[in-house]
């Protein structure tokens, strides 16, 4: 079953550009990858899903290498309210069915 | 469109007691998946409903259970409950198979 590991938790200041990286070595072919920011009591929010190579919506950019083995989600020009815990996960199909496989979070710290 | 929404927001419980979570997702979503929250698991994974029918499940003991309406309203029952049950569960509602919407959760404090 795949399993994702990512770092505990990052510093950033504002402005600077933040990059975190996912490892999920057991990702299948069919398998995609989702990243999810969220503040304290309150629910994860969507931020952004690919399958390989970059992904780039208005709030971050996705890039998968060509081994799939990680990813790394990459905020650009964080801002004091991009502090919060940002999950990796990888959905896994099951059957006819699909799974989310979260990992444990990055808690990340932007500083003035 | 209004998100989902997770009723109560707080509860307090004591050992031994059962409690019932309600998650309404958004209007559409037919899946509503339940996870459990704490500061040193992260998410674990419950169950998953489809169309009133249970689609996975997660490692939990059997005095988790949930259920899921025809209007795909959920509810989420854990009975006998245990010091160790108190943590944020969250609630996500989607449609066939695109991103999750969470709710905001409902804090369950055992004491």
């Amino acid at each position: 079953l795949a399993k994702t590991t990512q770092p505990i938790s990052m510093d950033s200041y504002e402005g600077q550009e933040v990059n975190i990286t996912c490892s999920h070595n057991n990702i299948a072919t069919n398998d995609y990858i989702t990243w999810y920011q969220q503040f304290p009591s309150q629910g994860p929010r969507f931020i952004i899903q690919g399958y390989k190579t970059k992904v780039t919506n208005e709030v971050a950019s996705l890039f998968i290498p060509a081994d799939r083995k990680s990813s790394t989600l990459s905020l650009p020009r964080v801002s004091l309210s991009d502090t919060a815990v940002y999950y990796c996960l990888v959905g896994v199909r099951a059957g006819n069915n699909r799974k989310l496989i979260w990992g444990l979070g990055t808690s990340l710290a932007v500083n003035p | 469109k209004a998100g989902v929404t997770q009723t109560p927001r707080y509860l307090i419980k004591t050992r031994g007691q059962q409690v019932t979570l309600s998650c309404s997702p958004i209007s559409g979503h037919r899946s509503v998946s339940w996870y459990q929250q704490t500061p040193g698991q992260g998410l674990q994974f419950l169950f998953e409903y489809f169309s009133e029918t249970q689609r996975n499940k997660g490692n939990f003991p059997g005095r988790f259970s949930g259920r899921q309406f025809s209007n795909s309203r959920s509810e989420m029952n854990v009975s006998t409950l245990e010091l160790g049950d108190s943590a944020l569960y969250l609630c996500a509602s989607s449609s066939k198979g695109a991103e999750a919407f969470f709710g905001q959760g409902t804090r369950l404090t055992v004491v």
